[in-house]
């Protein structure tokens, strides 16, 4: 079955650094993979969508990258704030299939 | 304002008494799932449905049923909640662009003692 391994350790930045998260997944590529934000006590909030065909997707200050030979998304938060902090995470959806296939998540913590 | 809304936000229960975790969404769309959040474990579909009365099972179904008769509502139901079953539980939205973008609601954290 597919695995997908996010960082279970958080991740801890200080403010205006780039935060970068990794997205690694076992087997086939999916059709599309997207990133989502979850505060505590909240559902997960949809941010970003990359597709299989695509390298990047830029919206603001975050930019996802998706290498299919690497098996591997990167989600980048560039001029990171104590606001970003949160847990960020990767989902996948494979082709004819209407399932979400979740990662466990990574927490970030970006200081002041 | 578009959103999913899940009734109740917390609920402490004891084993065997049924209960029912409500769930509406305001967007028209057509799918709807519900999941169980574990640490560790991450976010795992119970049940999925892509219409009106069509419904299937997802990664975790045991023990657990739903029903769509509206297609704004998919309530999630535990005839016989164990304690295993204790976990927080999210019911989604997403419309058949085939991104299958998911729309949360805020979530509902079940005890069962």
């Amino acid at each position: 079955s597919q695995k997908i391994e996010q960082n279970s350790e958080a991740l801890n930045i200080q403010e205006g650094k780039t935060a970068t998260l990794t997205c690694n997944y076992t087997n086939y590529s999916p059709a599309y993979l997207q990133w989502y934000r979850q505060d505590p006590g909240r559902g997960p909030v949809f941010l970003l969508l990359i597709r299989e065909n695509e390298k990047e997707k830029r919206k603001e200050r975050l930019k996802v990258t998706f290498d299919t030979t690497l098996k591997q998304s990167l989600f980048h938060i560039t001029a990171s704030q104590p606001a970003d902090s949160a847990t960020y995470l990767c989902a996948l959806l494979y082709t004819g299939f209407q399932k979400l296939v979740f990662g466990t998540g990574t927490r970030l913590l970006v200081s002041p | 304002e578009a959103q999913v809304t899940q009734n109740p936000r917390y609920l402490i229960t004891v084993t065997g008494k049924k209960l029912t975790v409500t769930c509406s969404q305001n967007m028209n769309h057509e799918y709807m799932s519900w999941y169980r959040q574990d640490p560790g474990l991450g976010l795992r579909q119970i049940y999925y449905s892509m219409n009106v009365e069509v419904t299937d099972k997802g990664d975790v179904p045991e023990g657990y049923k739903v029903s769509r008769k509206e297609k704004r509502n998919f309530p999630l139901i535990l005839e016989s909640p164990s304690p295993n079953q204790t976990s927080l539980y999210f019911c989604a939205s997403s419309d058949r662009t085939g991104k299958n973008i998911q729309y949360f609601g805020a979530g509902t954290r079940l005890s069962v003692l």
